[in-house]
């Protein structure tokens, strides 16, 4: 079973606009990890933050972490066309490498 | 370099048939992972090997799933007596081994498509 749950579970944008993705998640991490996955296509991994992190920059995008909320949320600044894509959260625990994904959100960018 | 890649890219299996699903990671990843992928859902755990070792299968979901890499880079899951409720993208990830407690990133490859009719 997954431990993740995001939220919005589908997003439809402008081009240029921002978009907002949340995931909670249910016992202590080491690590959260957000992927991207596009239409029929592998996983690629876009950043991760760690438990003693509050915040991650990494280009237009923008990770947050709330371990005492257990929560996460991604920020894509000035979305293009190209970041339509599912997106996925993923945590791991201190004594383990698996990681545990959410539901994700789908993302649709509007030229 | 070369990312993880995987064979076939589709499989269609007649309910019953044995399937085999290869998985050839990023040179020197030590870390191999399998996950199952049902549509419309994230990706869930299925087992993990360091090397040639399987550390955890927790997530196999039946005895009719078994995962071997024998000579610690090229791994197969095998998938016996295949049901339709297995029909699920399956993904494969390779990692380097984690360091002082920190893990590594998992790099994924575009995954087997599996179809029981």
């Amino acid at each position: 079973s997954q431990q993740g749950e995001e939220d919005p579970q589908a997003l439809s944008i402008q081009e240029g606009e921002n978009a907002t993705m949340n995931c909670s998640y249910k016992t202590s991490i080491n690590n959260l990890q957000w992927y991207r996955q596009n239409s029929g296509r592998g996983l690629v991994h876009l950043i991760l933050i760690r438990s003693n992190e509050r915040e991650k920059h990494s280009g237009r995008l923008r990770v947050t972490l709330d371990t005492s909320k257990k929560s996460s949320s991604l920020l894509i600044t000035a979305s293009r066309a190209a970041d339509t894509a599912s997106y996925f959260c993923a945590t791991d625990a201190w004594n383990t490498d698996k990681l545990i994904f959410g539901t994700g959100t789908r993302l649709q960018v509007f030229p | 370099g070369a990312g993880v890649s995987q064979s076939p890219r589709y499989k269609v299996a007649k309910r019953g048939q044995d399937v085999a699903l290869r998985c050839d990671p990023i040179s020197g990843h030590v870390s191999l992972f399998w996950y199952q992928q049902a549509l419309g859902q994230g990706p869930e755990f299925l087992t993990y090997f360091q090397n040639e070792a399987q550390l955890d299968k927790s997530g196999l979901p039946s005895d009719r799933f078994f995962a071997e890499r024998p000579e610690g880079s090229v791994s197969t899951l095998k998938i016996q007596r295949t049901q339709q409720e297995d029909s699920a993208v399956y993904l494969c990830a390779s990692s380097l081994v984690r360091h002082r407690g920190i893990q590594e990133t998992q790099y994924f490859g575009p995954g087997t498509r599996l179809l029981v009719l």
